[in-house]
């Protein structure tokens, strides 16, 4: 059973469309996150989200939206995507708590603007 | 804010040989410090972590990372590492109830045989 799983694991798409990437995690965390990873394999946070609330936004362009259904999800959608949206995006969770507690991530999206 | 630097962006080592992966960080608050692996196309997994006790914490694969308060780093130790070794590796930092993991640029590990 896979504890973080994310779809779908490729995605190439055209400048300008819209698309979504989808994180579910079956290990009763409370907290979700989604970070960017960029062609210099940089990882950065985007959001985070804890019990379906969002409590971290890293000034990430609005064409970003990331929604929680239920805290066993966090969607990402992707407006208007640009070139330079192209990097590989993962999605983790952790349970709330201290700062100690292990983040459990998914295999990633590639996601590729064309 | 948290920073974290690793000092190599790759390291090439012989296969038996030991390996030392350099991370040092910034912070004016206490931190919990990670270390993660990221295996070619997969999610990263988490070798150790540093909450507080001993400075030296041994993790997964026979790593081990020393903790060092007075010169801010958490460096990596194999002593004989493996071609399955090869991976890029990730220092990482939280603060104490954050909830956002800082990680550095990663650091090549290149087992040779």
């Amino acid at each position: 059973d896979t504890a973080v799983s994310q779809t779908p694991k490729y995605l190439v798409t055209q400048m300008g469309n819209d698309k979504s990437i989808k994180c579910e995690q079956n290990l009763g965390h409370d907290t979700m996150y989604w970070y960017k990873q960029d062609s210099k394999k940089f990882l950065k946070i985007m959001f985070s989200y804890n019990n379906k609330e969002l409590i971290i936004n890293e000034t990430v362009p609005n064409r970003f939206s990331p929604k929680s259904p239920d805290k066993a999800h966090l969607n990402l959608h992707i407006n208007s995507l640009e070139l330079g949206d192209s990097a590989v995006y993962f999605c983790a969770s952790s349970q709330a708590g201290t700062g100690g507690t292990e983040a459990f991530f998914g295999q990633g999206t590639r996601l590729t603007v064309v | 804010a948290q920073s974290v630097t690793q000092l190599d962006s790759q390291v090439p080592v012989f296969e038996e040989a030991p390996v030392e992966l350099r991370c040092n960080y910034s912070s004016s608050v206490s931190v919990y410090l990670f270390w993660y692996v990221q295996y070619p196309n997969q999610g990263l997994q988490l070798l150790l972590k540093y909450l507080s006790g001993s400075t030296l914490v041994k993790g997964i694969n026979g790593f081990e990372a020393e903790f060092n308060k007075s010169q801010t780093s958490f460096h990596l130790r194999k002593p004989s590492v493996h071609i399955s070794d090869t991976a890029e590796y990730f220092c990482a930092v939280n603060r104490e109830y954050g909830n956002k993991l800082v990680f550095g640029a990663g650091t090549i590990l290149r087992v040779k045989s």
